[in-house]
């Protein structure tokens, strides 16, 4: 069956850089866009980024651009956020999924997620 | 502030209908781009209940119901189940922001 795990959450100190992954499983991963969605504490689900099915096109919410890379390794079945100049407000649960279909599509598939917490 | 707007709560008992409203503007929901739904249990990640506005995934019974109009879209629910208890999104396109877009979720209690 499809699952999608994600990793590399954690407790980390405003200004830092992070690494989240999320390792795929049960379906074509080449054949998906995947995404990265957030959801602070008691808040709503806000989204994050979109990688194309083989890399070549991402996308960003402003409000990461420039701080935030998505990436993916088709060979691993994976992709990656990797989240630079760690602020405050950057504390959510982080959660990738996948894409059926076009760019206006919705969310099939969803990751349990990881725990990022920025605090000093 | 969520470029789509939901109720915050609603509330219903056993048995009754509910909807959840969605309200967009021209450069979302109101250009065309299709209205996905998402249930969130507590403490699990969203799953997909309605897409394309109006299709439910196989599994999602059939008292789950969405629809589409103008600059708004709506998910109701009959039958109501004290398992419907979670936090429902919309989720569509925005072309102004040229991304995905969140409605900033609606707390269902059944009563």
């Amino acid at each position: 069956q499809v699952q999608l795990v994600e990793s590399g959450g954690g407790v980390v100190q405003p200004g830092t850089s992070l690494r989240l992954s999320c390792a795929a499983s049960g379906f074509m991963f080449s054949s998906y866009a995947m995404t990265w969605v957030r959801q602070a504490p008691g808040k709503g689900l806000v989204w994050v980024a979109t990688i194309s099915h083989d890399g070549t096109n991402k996308y960003y919410a402003d409000s990461v651009k420039g701080r935030f890379a998505i990436s993916r390794d088709n060979f691993k079945k994976t992709v990656s956020l990797q989240i630079n100049s760690l602020r405050r407000e950057d504390t959510a649960v982080y959660y990738c999924a996948r894409r059926v279909g076009a760019t206006y599509s919705q969310f099939d598939q969803w990751g349990q997620g990881t725990l990022v917490t920025v605090s000093s | 502030q969520s470029v789509l707007t939901q109720p915050p709560s609603v509330s219903g008992a056993p048995g009754q209908r509910v909807i959840i409203s969605c309200t967009g503007s021209s450069s979302n929901i109101g250009a065309g781009y299709d209205v996905h739904w998402y249930q969130q249990l507590p403490g699990a990640p969203p799953k997909v209940l309605i897409y394309g506005n109006i299709n439910r995934p196989s599994g999602v019974p059939d008292r789950f119901s969405g629809s589409k109009s103008g600059t708004s879209a709506s998910l109701a629910i009959t039958g109501l189940q004290a398992q419907d208890e979670a936090d429902y999104y919309c989720q569509s396109y925005d072309n102004s922001l040229g991304g995905v877009v969140f409605g900033g979720g609606t707390m269902l209690t059944v009563l």
